[in-house]
């Protein structure tokens, strides 16, 4: 069965400094896994993904991953975080043969001024 | 080339009706996932289609519940006798048909937000 842990439920972090959101998996196979953030009463908005290759995956607005199988994560990353980053944000996986994408409960990131 | 359209966006009826949630998905995808959050909770996976064809409905309930995707038209998601407990947001998200081994991400709609009274 696949799976996601986002262990914070919230981060919060000052304007300008470095962010971390936490991720782990547990999934049969070679993983796919993706980061999406969720601003009130939207849909979600796709950030990154990681299929195979480089384990420090680049996507939008400055965001990166790093996929450790070892330790099975998928955390995100910001260098220098702004105050527009408050959001929700949710990681996903997806097995091999499979298409469903499989959600963790999500990490409310607020970013202060 | 317009994103994942889903209406109403949002939805209320009395328990007991139907709700019929409408997905139009990105020009040149064929691939149609369903998605139901509750209040401060993740996304849950319902159902998978291709045109005309239910591929995975795993998620979904066994009753009440049911989904189509036409050959022309958008998918249609079907909640008959609505109770309370299925208020939620229900989003629609959509890929492209993907060659073996590569996963496209799915691109989501905003969302139809439905109220159970």
């Amino acid at each position: 069965a696949q799976s996601v842990a986002q262990p914070e439920d919230q981060v919060n972090v000052a304007e300008g400094n470095p962010l971390t959101v936490k991720c782990t998996y547990s999934v049969s196979g070679n993983p796919y896994l993706f980061w999406y953030v969720q601003y009130p009463n939207r849909g979600l908005q796709f950030l990154l993904k990681y299929i195979t290759g480089d384990n420090l995956v680049k996507g939008s607005y400055g965001f990166e991953a790093e996929f450790n199988k070892s330790q099975t994560s998928f955390h995100l990353k910001k260098p220098s975080a702004l105050v527009s980053d408050s959001a929700l944000y949710f990681c996903a996986v997806r097995g091999t043969g499979f298409q469903k994408l499989v959600f963790g409960t999500g990490t409310r990131l607020l970013v202060s001024p | 080339n317009a994103g994942v359209m889903q209406n109403p966006r949002h939805l209320v009826r009395r328990r007991g009706q139907e709700a019929r949630l409408r997905c139009s998905p990105m020009k040149g995808h064929s691939h149609v996932y369903w998605y139901r959050q509750l209040p401060e909770e993740g996304l849950k996976f319902m159902v998978y289609l291709q045109k005309e064809n239910i591929i995975d409905e795993s998620g979904m309930p066994k009753e009440r519940f049911s989904a189509e995707f036409p050959k022309e038209g958008p998918s249609i998601l079907r909640i008959q006798q609505v109770v309370r407990g299925d208020s939620a947001a229900y989003f629609c998200a959509s890929s492209p048909p993907g060659l073996a081994g590569v996963s496209n991400e799915q691109f989501f709609g905003p969302g139809t937000r439905l109220t159970v009274l």
